[in-house]
């Protein structure tokens, strides 16, 4: 998963705590991604960022914002965390033909 | 929107056998990609398909774009413990606006020594 670092990787919040997810990458590329990832429901996409300044609503946004903070980083935020939101969230920058380049994951844990 | 339906969900064999799965949708794609992804790690890409009918090697591993540009299989041959994890599909179309790569399931693989 070189090139595209996340940050935490394990997280335990409390249910209305607030956090935020960061992923970083180091390969230059306009588009990015959040997805998270639920036994049998594979990787549903949160939000993306086509370029720098820019932020789209994915299949499963509710509950979470996003930050194109710079062509670098791009943040995952939860203002008020709830138990259906325990997953695994992915991070991705696109690679054009090649498709995407994830990140190794956060595990994040709601109680 | 876009959908992939992959198939099996999971396998459970024996080392030593070769295995299948594979993926449709009722939509074309421009390129097909299967990922792996290993227990606690990020998905890696195996395999890149560009064109219909391309069929493409990788070790052990056999893919194939179907001729429609609807559908893709995967292949492993004589699989080993270290094949176990998820196999996600993958179709690809340049532009859209919800990102443009849409996700299969995942097939989850178990491989008995």
């Amino acid at each position: 998963n070189a090139g595209v670092t996340q940050t935490p990787k394990f997280q335990v919040l409390k249910t209305g705590q607030s956090m935020t997810l960061q992923c970083a990458q180091d390969m230059n590329h306009n588009s990015m991604y959040w997805y998270r990832q639920d036994p049998g429901m594979g990787l549903r996409l949160i939000y993306y960022s086509a370029s720098e300044g820019t932020t789209d609503k994915g299949e499963v946004p509710n509950g979470y914002n996003v930050s194109r903070l710079n062509k670098r980083e791009f943040s995952l935020r939860l203002e008020s965390a709830a138990p259906s939101q325990t997953s695994v969230y992915f991070c991705a920058i696109s690679t054009g033909g090649l498709g995407y380049t994830f990140g190794s994951g956060t595990r994040l844990t709601v109680v | 929107g876009q959908q992939l339906n992959q198939s099996p969900q999971s396998m459970f064999i024996q080392e030593g056998e070769d295995v299948s799965m594979n993926c449709t949708s009722s939509s074309i794609f421009n390129t097909w990609l299967w990922y792996k992804q290993d227990p606690g790690e990020g998905p890696v890409l195996l395999i890149a398909l560009y064109k219909a009918g391309e069929l493409t090697s990788n070790g052990r591993l056999t893919a194939q774009f179907g001729i429609t540009r609807k559908d893709s299989f995967l292949n492993i041959s004589a699989s080993i413990p270290s094949d176990v994890g998820i196999y996600f599909c993958a179709g690809l179309n340049y532009g859209g606006s919800q990102g443009n790569l849409i996700f299969g399931k995942g097939t989850k693989l178990s491989v008995k020594p």
